[in-house]
């Protein structure tokens, strides 16, 4: 078992660049999650999934789109990246929505210029 | 809403001495509680949880926790820390109902730094 995998691990955009960051899983887990992190403010959610095909908002969604279409996978997309952008983004994954434990992948820390 | 507080955000210890980061939570029904470690450049890993029972939780690599619905509180102990328990500790409280289903809600974080 990989657990939670995110792609890449750190990068570099300029303001205005749009990029993916990819989030995988494979324990089967109908829920999953993004968040950002800064410092100072723990972590914020950014979008959910319950299971393929459904997602919704978190607490910080401007400037992000997801989707699933899998089980398996829950990509972030910044469509127009900001400097306000620049965290450490963190996926994870729960079995289902709930009072679940949710399982952490290791990051990606994104600069945006 | 639901919110957590850390009111701590820096504590420094000695290796060997004891240590108590405090969390303090607002949720309106019996909250299910987290807290989480976090390693320099690492993501975030579960020490314990509590969700009912005994309100004296134990997790891993030593910790414990207490919940005290009277004070709204969660916080985690360990009675001798180690060099390795250097890291970032965030307390969570996850939503049972309503609307936000399933939202995890942050504390702030607490960093511990631990002299040797």
């Amino acid at each position: 078992n990989a657990g939670v995998t995110q792609t890449p691990k750190f990068q570099v955009l300029k303001t205005g660049q749009s990029m993916t960051l990819q989030c995988a899983q494979d324990m089967n887990h109908e829920y999953m999650s993004w968040y950002r992190q800064d410092p100072g403010m723990g972590l914020r959610l950014i979008h959910y999934s319950v299971g393929a095909g459904i997602t919704d908002q978190g607490e910080v969604p401007n400037g992000y789109n997801v989707s699933r279409s899998t089980t398996e996978d829950f990509p972030l997309r910044l469509l127009s990246a900001a400097p306000s952008q620049t965290s450490v983004y963190f996926c994870a994954s729960s079995y289902q929505q709930g009072t679940y434990e949710q399982y952490f992948g290791p990051g990606t820390r994104l600069t945006v210029t | 809403a639901q919110s957590v507080t850390q009111p701590d955000i820096h504590i420094t210890v000695s290796e060997g001495a004891s240590l108590e980061l405090r969390c303090n939570y607002s949720y309106g029904a019996t909250p299910y509680l987290f807290w989480y470690v976090q390693s320099p450049g690492q993501g975030l890993q579960l020490l314990l949880k509590y969700f009912s029972g005994d309100t004296l939780v134990q997790g891993i690599k030593g910790f414990e926790a207490e919940f005290k619905r009277s004070q709204s509180s969660f916080n985690l102990r360990k009675p001798s820390v180690h060099w390795s328990d250097a890291a970032e500790y965030f307390c969570a409280v996850i939503n049972a109902g309503g609307t936000s289903y399933g939202k995890l809600t942050f504390g702030q974080g607490t960093i511990l730094t631990v002299h040797p």
